[in-house]
């Protein structure tokens, strides 16, 4: 079945640093959302990928979607205390309209 | 407000007994589904549903049932048959008519069992 990996597990930066999540899927998805999750919160939606080669921002988030459509990377600027939280990769190959497979997520912390 | 509800949000059981954990949602999605989250391994699905009487095992469904008879609701029992209840459970919903819908989390349901 698919399988979508998500690395590093865990990243400690220092505020004002930067940091990068890679997500890599076993087959080629139609499309890929990323999520984050506050400490004891719930995920919620950042943003959707769909076309080949796609990058968006939102602020100081950068999102790419590789030109293969099987790879996919979450990059922030200048990391703020706000930015704390698990970021999820999640991936649905074509032909399956309702199920997202989830990387396991990296854990951001940040050092005030 | 729009969004989905969960209850309980901590739920403490003794191994052996059936437990359910209730989902509503008032977003008029036709699609639900049921995640299992435990420290390390992402997000798994449990069961999910495209349309009201109508649902689909996930990857982990061993142990679970499941039932949408309302659109609003989709209640998971985690039966005596799931070896490893103890987690965080996650419920969710998305606009079915594409396959691009995003989800829309609940706050979840955090069950241990003694």
């Amino acid at each position: 079945g698919q399988q979508v990996m998500q690395i590093p597990q865990y990243q400690h930066v220092q505020e004002g640093e930067d940091f990068t999540t890679y997500c890599n899927s076993s087959t080629t998805l139609s499309n890929i959302q990323w999520y984050k999750q506050r400490p004891g919160g719930h995920p919620v939606f950042l943003i959707q990928l769909v076309k080949s080669g796609e990058v968006k921002k939102q602020k100081r988030l950068t999102f790419q979607f590789g030109e293969a459509k099987k790879n996919s990377s979450l990059h922030i600027t200048a990391t703020q205390t706000t930015d704390v939280g698990t970021y999820f990769c999640a991936g649905r190959s074509g032909g399956s309209n309702y199920k997202l497979t989830f990387g396991k997520g990296t854990l951001l912390t940040v050092n005030p | 407000d729009g969004g989905i509800t969960q209850s309980p949000k901590y739920l403490f059981r003794k191994e052996g007994q059936n437990v359910t954990l209730s989902c509503e949602q008032n977003l008029n999605h036709d699609a639900m589904y049921w995640y299992r989250q435990d420290p390390g391994q992402g997000l798994r699905l449990i069961y999910y549903s495209q349309i009201v009487n109508d649902f689909q095992k996930g990857d982990i469904a061993e142990g679970y049932s499941v039932s949408r008879e309302k659109k609003e609701s989709f209640p998971l029992t985690v039966t005596s048959a799931q070896k490893n209840p103890t987690a965080f459970y996650l419920c969710a919903s998305s606009i079915a008519t594409t396959n691009t819908g995003e989800l829309f989390f609940g706050e979840g349901s955090r069950l241990t069992v003694l």
